[in-house]
């Protein structure tokens, strides 16, 4: 059936380090897929979003790509700073428009 | 544009009673969605409206669970009974509705506790 599947957390890094946090998907059709962010004592909020094979997302420095061929849809930023502590869901939308999301992957960004 | 708002944010309640939240979506949004979000995982599709009509219900929601948006507006979702495995973060979300996959926007979720 549809599903999410993301890396465990927590994942830990120091300031100005590279991040990579891996999301892949099983869905019929042709989903849409997103990353939210939830941070501490906040709601789900959306951080980027592709709608088709190929497209990139990308918001405040994370960045996206919409792997059709590898079902992926891995997160990436260049420089993680110590703001961006948070919790992350990959999710991707289907049938009418419900979001199925992984279980979430936590990120410690350590100065 | 005030978000996407839910009432109470926090209910203790014990095992047995009834609960009822609600929520408000933000203005001119067509759809709204309910989901359940435990300790460690991700949230949960459990039903969505477009305007007044319940349109899915996932298998998730017992008959113990019923949601309403009498009037295409804010909508309500009640648990009767509610069971120890009822505890959980329930979240609202809505849309404009006028399209497919369209970017919802959450709200701050109702924390409920059954003792």
């Amino acid at each position: 059936g549809d599903s999410v599947t993301q890396m465990e957390g927590p994942v830990t890094l120091s300031e100005e380090a590279f991040l990579t946090i891996n999301c892949t998907y099983t869905a019929t059709g042709y989903p849409s897929l997103f990353w939210y962010v939830q941070y501490p004592g906040e709601g789900l909020q959306l951080l980027l979003k592709a709608t088709k094979a190929d497209d990139k997302g990308s918001n405040k420095g994370f960045e996206a790509t919409y792997r059709k061929e590898t079902t992926s849809f891995h997160l990436e930023k260049g420089s993680v700073q110590v703001s961006d502590s948070a919790v992350y869901f990959c999710a991707h939308t289907v049938g009418g428009d419900k979001l199925i999301f992984g279980t979430g992957t936590r990120l410690q960004v350590f100065p | 544009d005030t978000g996407v708002s839910q009432d109470p944010r926090h209910k203790i309640t014990k095992r047995g009673q009834n609960v009822t939240f609600r929520c408000d979506p933000i203005s001119e949004h067509n759809r709204l969605y309910w989901y359940r979000q435990t300790l460690g995982q991700g949230p949960e599709f459990l039903t969505y409206f477009q305007n007044e009509a319940q349109l899915e219900k996932s298998r998730l929601l017992s008959d113990r669970f019923s949601a309403e948006r009498p009037k295409g507006s804010f909508s309500t979702l009640e648990i009767q009974r509610t069971e120890q495995g009822d505890s959980a973060m329930y979240l609202c979300a809505s849309s404009l509705g006028l399209a497919f996959h369209e970017t919802q926007y959450f709200g701050p979720g109702t924390r409920l506790l059954v003792l």
